[in-house]
């Protein structure tokens, strides 16, 4: 499989504890998206990659998450203290170099996070 | 700050019916459009990108029709069947690099 990778799939956390999710997106992307989403909604952008560098950061993106991209291919975005507004779907997404659709996002299947 | 609005919420439909989906966007300088599939529980499946300066793409039974200027898109639907049942997102990004602004889907319900 090729696509965008995401894990865990689904994590169930108690308030206050710690979780870090990781992506991988397809082999060759530069670019690469966090995007959260609650239920009946699109998904929000959180914040944006291109290779190792964090170039954007959303103002939902509090102080307690952070997102690393250590060597331009896979990522971690890690929510300290969790607490229950976290709770939603976390999308990631890789875009390629170059071409015309070289700004086709092409989504992994999220990590569903339930904080208790 | 762009907004995208679609249209309607939720749809249900008989199947083999002809459908469309509509999307609009308040600003219209826009890099590209981007529809996109959500099957429930479930990450995105993208469909169909349109680039600024084109004016429709199809893919098999879906067509995307892009009117920059007025700030609108249609997604076109023919013969629909159970299987496209999800939600349908659409989404622009303003310029290479730049995150999707997405709206908030239409629910497609096909019946047998």
């Amino acid at each position: 499989d090729t696509g965008v990778s995401q894990n865990p799939r689904h994590k169930i956390t108690k308030r206050g504890q710690n979780v870090t999710f990781r992506c991988d997106p397809i082999s060759e992307h530069n670019r690469l998206y966090w995007y959260r989403q609650t239920l009946g909604q699109g998904p929000e952008f959180l914040t944006y990659f291109q290779n190792e560098a964090q170039l954007e950061k959303s103002r939902l993106l509090s102080d307690r998450f952070s997102a690393e991209r250590p060597k331009g291919s896979f990522s971690t975005l890690e929510i300290q203290r969790t607490e229950q507004g976290d709770s939603a779907m976390y999308l990631c997404a890789s875009s390629p170099r170059g071409g015309r659709r070289n700004t086709e996002a092409f989504f992994g299947q999220g990590t569903r996070l339930t904080v208790v | 700050k762009q907004e995208v609005t679609q249209i309607p919420a939720a749809l249900s439909v008989p199947e083999g019916e002809n459908l469309v989906l509509n999307c609009s966007f308040t600003d219209s300088a826009i890099y590209n459009l981007q529809w996109f599939r959500q099957d429930p529980g479930k990450g995105l499946t993208s469909l169909l990108l349109i680039q600024s300066s084109q004016r429709e793409q199809t893919s098999g039974r879906l067509n995307a029709s892009l009117d920059k200027s007025s700030g609108r898109s249609t997604l076109y639907i023919a013969a629909s069947q159970p299987g496209d049942s999800a939600t349908y997102l659409c989404a622009v990004v303003k310029f290479i690099g730049n995150k999707l602004v997405f709206g908030a889907g239409t629910i497609l319900r096909v019946k047998s």
